[in-house]
């Protein structure tokens, strides 16, 4: 398969709350990279972290990823309803090319 | 930043007619751009690569002869949908590498094939 794995499909939880979305991939990356999607938009670029980190923030964002396990993970802390969207991690494989993981469905509710 | 304006944003057309997609690069040359196709609640399909004054290089599976790609210039390339079907039906995005490792990316376009 072109893609990786996200986990949970879809998340539900109360605004205030922190948001975890976990992502496997199957090989080798340079980087990876996490995107927000409003319904029916197109994407938006919320942070990359390279294949030689392991733990990068902005903001509210937390992105960690395990290169020996394959896996990345998103903490969006202090959940906004604004925050309710789609995320995608995608991974830079070489070849200018991104995979792009199922995403998550990210649910805030007031 | 870098923006890629895409339009149309949204499209109806009738089985059998062909539909053109365009993506424009603002204030940046793209050498590169990636068309990707995205059905309701999945994630993006990378149909292909368009690489300006040369051909394109589509992914497995992808019709070359359906998805017609274009990019004529350093700051257009197109995605023409020929003899479109119902299940051609819909949301096309496309995008452009940046400086650096970053990515940007149009804000899709909804088609609809009747």
């Amino acid at each position: 398969s072109q893609q990786g794995e996200e986990d949970p499909q879809a998340l539900s939880i109360q605004e205030g709350e922190n948001a975890t979305m976990n992502c496997s991939y199957k090989t080798s990356i340079n980087n990876l990279q996490w995107y927000r999607q409003n319904s029916g938009r197109g994407l938006v670029h919320l942070i990359l972290i390279r294949s030689n980190e392991r733990e990068k923030h902005s903001g509210r964002l937390r992105v960690t990823l395990d290169t020996s396990k394959k896996s990345s993970s998103l903490l969006i802390t202090a959940s906004r309803a604004a925050d309710t969207a789609s995320y995608f991690c995608a991974t830079d494989q070489g070849a200018q090319k991104l995979v792009f993981g199922q995403g998550t469905r990210l649910t805030i509710n007031p | 930043g870098a923006v890629v304006s895409q339009h149309p944003s949204r499209v109806i057309c009738k089985s059998g007619t062909s539909v053109k997609i365009e993506c424009r690069s603002l204030d940046f040359q793209a050498t590169t751009m990636f068309w990707y196709r995205q059905f309701p609640k999945q994630s993006l399909m990378l149909m292909a690569t368009s690489n300006e004054g040369s051909k394109a290089t589509y992914e497995q599976g992808v019709e070359k002869d359906k998805f017609l790609i274009n990019h004529a210039s350093l700051t257009l390339s197109t995605l023409t949908v020929t003899s479109a079907h119902p299940e051609d039906s819909s949301f096309y995005i496309c995008s452009a590498r940046v400086g650096g490792n970053g990515y940007t990316f149009g804000s899709g376009t909804r088609l609809t094939v009747v």
